[in-house]
């Protein structure tokens, strides 16, 4: 159980190319959904906290025009990179979070399970 | 603030051998969980663990054991006779208690190459 898909696995364009990317929880429902961006060997970093229904919630210093954050249901949350530069090019993950537990417990122990990741590569 | 320090970057081992990943944390909250993530060289993120703050079990899931001490704010993992498949990123991430996003907070992982 708590798979989550994300596509496309990698991507190659042009710059100035918007690039978008999906996130979807496929056999449960995810409130909350988490974009990462990873440089070579390096840790997570969070980019933003994507909430359904409401907007998301962006790290210090990410551009919310440039990266733009869709949360439109409880399985699917969307990345769009806007004119995409080749500094913009790296390793995108998302996570989501299920819905679980009873009353204040509830989202409060859940782990995140993550995609597969996204292979930016901006020419 | 909190805080999440695995100061081991890289760790060689040779096959068989048992490996101990070290993770310390900060945090003022009472209430918190532990994770560790595997990341094998193909990307993808697979979730190993995760220990809440009250819980000082040591957990143990076949070669894979964690040691979660409260007193030295330290959850280290432990891979008993280590195989090839086990070389990865290993990243420990301390759950944030802001409101109910709970954001992670990531170490910078260690490196495990488990050489033949």
């Amino acid at each position: 159980g708590a798979v989550v898909s994300q596509h496309p696995s990698w991507v190659i364009c042009k710059s100035g190319t918007s690039v978008k990317i999906e996130c979807r929880s496929l056999d449960f429902q995810a409130t909350t959904m988490f974009w990462y961006r990873q440089f070579p060997k390096q840790s997570l970093m969070l980019m933003a906290t994507s909430n359904e229904g409401s907007k998301a919630t962006y790290e210090q210093g990410v551009e919310k025009d440039k990266f733009l954050i869709n949360h439109a249901s409880l399985t699917l949350s969307t990345l769009t990179v806007t004119s995409a530069h080749p500094e913009d090019s790296s390793f995108y993950i998302c996570s989501a979070r299920s819905v679980g537990g009873q009353g204040a417990l509830r989202l409060s122990n859940q782990p995140q399970h993550f995609g597969d990741g996204t292979r930016l590569s901006i020419l | 603030a909190q805080k999440v320090t695995q100061a081991q970057t890289e760790i060689s081992v040779v096959e068989k051998e048992d490996v101990t990943l070290d993770c310390v944390y900060e945090t003022r909250d009472t209430t918190y969980y532990l994770f560790w993530y595997k990341q094998p060289p193909s990307g993808e993120l697979v979730f190993l663990i995760r220990r809440n703050s009250f819980d000082e079990q040591n957990e143990i899931s076949g070669r894979y054991s964690w040691n979660f001490q409260k007193s030295t704010s330290s959850f280290n993992f432990t891979i008993t006779a280590s195989q090839v498949v086990d070389s990865a990123v290993y990243f420990c991430a301390l759950s944030d208690n802001a409101g109910n996003n709970r954001k992670l907070i990531w170490g910078l992982g260690t490196s495990l190459a488990v050489n033949p």
